[in-house]
């Protein structure tokens, strides 16, 4: 069974913290992904990843970094959180076509 | 702008009856289009998938069809059941498969 974890379900920062968000994967999957959810507008990709130490910007990067040291963990870094970063985060991972998700974290920026 | 649209935000069926979600694509070059379904505070987990060389893909209770011409695809769901209410995407990917474009969900209420 794929396993994909996010290091927190629930994460409340103030606006202006460095926020770090980690995603573990332990299937060797070389791709790995961060999407928001926000209602309306669906899953929206912010960075992937298809290998160690490379990433491509998503649909909407602004704001945001990520790193990928290791194949099997992916994180995502918000540099200095703003109240429009409130959202759900959800990480993926695939090795072909279809992607498996972590449980999501709803992070909350006041 | 949105290569993958589901532009029903809500759809309610009765228990027992066939629940239709619809979806439409811009992008003639995807390749491989999937379904997930999605609890809230859980993320989304995969459903059904269909490649764009089949119009037709059938697993138990779920269908998924593709009409290529109309760049449309819906997911059939008989019989609906109390536990398949949730957020269901739609999602497309091209032949590299390492990007996926996602609508912005449909939530299904079964009603018992």
């Amino acid at each position: 069974d794929v396993k994909v974890t996010q290091s927190s379900r629930y994460l409340v920062k103030r606006t202006g913290e460095k926020v770090f968000l980690e995603c573990v994967q332990d299937m060797d999957h070389e791709n790995m992904f961060w999407y928001r959810q926000d209602p309306g507008l669906g899953l929206r990709l912010i960075y992937f990843s298809y290998d160690v130490k490379m990433k491509e910007k998503g649909d909407i990067p602004e704001g945001y970094s990520v790193s990928r040291e290791k194949k099997e963990r992916f994180s995502l870094i918000l540099e200095s959180a703003s109240t429009n970063q409130t959202s759900m985060y959800l990480c993926a991972s695939s090795t072909n076509y279809e992607q498996y998700f972590g449980p999501g974290t709803r992070l909350t920026v006041t | 702008d949105q290569q993958v649209k589901q532009n029903s935000p809500s759809l309610s069926v009765q228990e027992g009856r066939i629940s239709i979600l619809n979806c439409d694509y811009t992008n003639s070059m995807f390749d491989y289009f999937l379904w997930y379904k999605k609890y809230p505070a859980e993320g989304p987990t995969f459903l059904i998938s269909i490649s764009s060389i089949k119009d037709k893909n059938e697993d138990g209770r779920f269908t998924v069809f593709l009409n290529k011409s109309a760049k449309h695809l819906s997911l059939h769901i008989v019989p609906s059941q109390p536990g398949d209410s949730a957020v269901y995407f739609c999602a497309a990917c091209t032949h590299t498969g390492n990007q996926f474009y996602f609508g912005t969900g449909t939530s299904l209420t079964v009603i018992p």
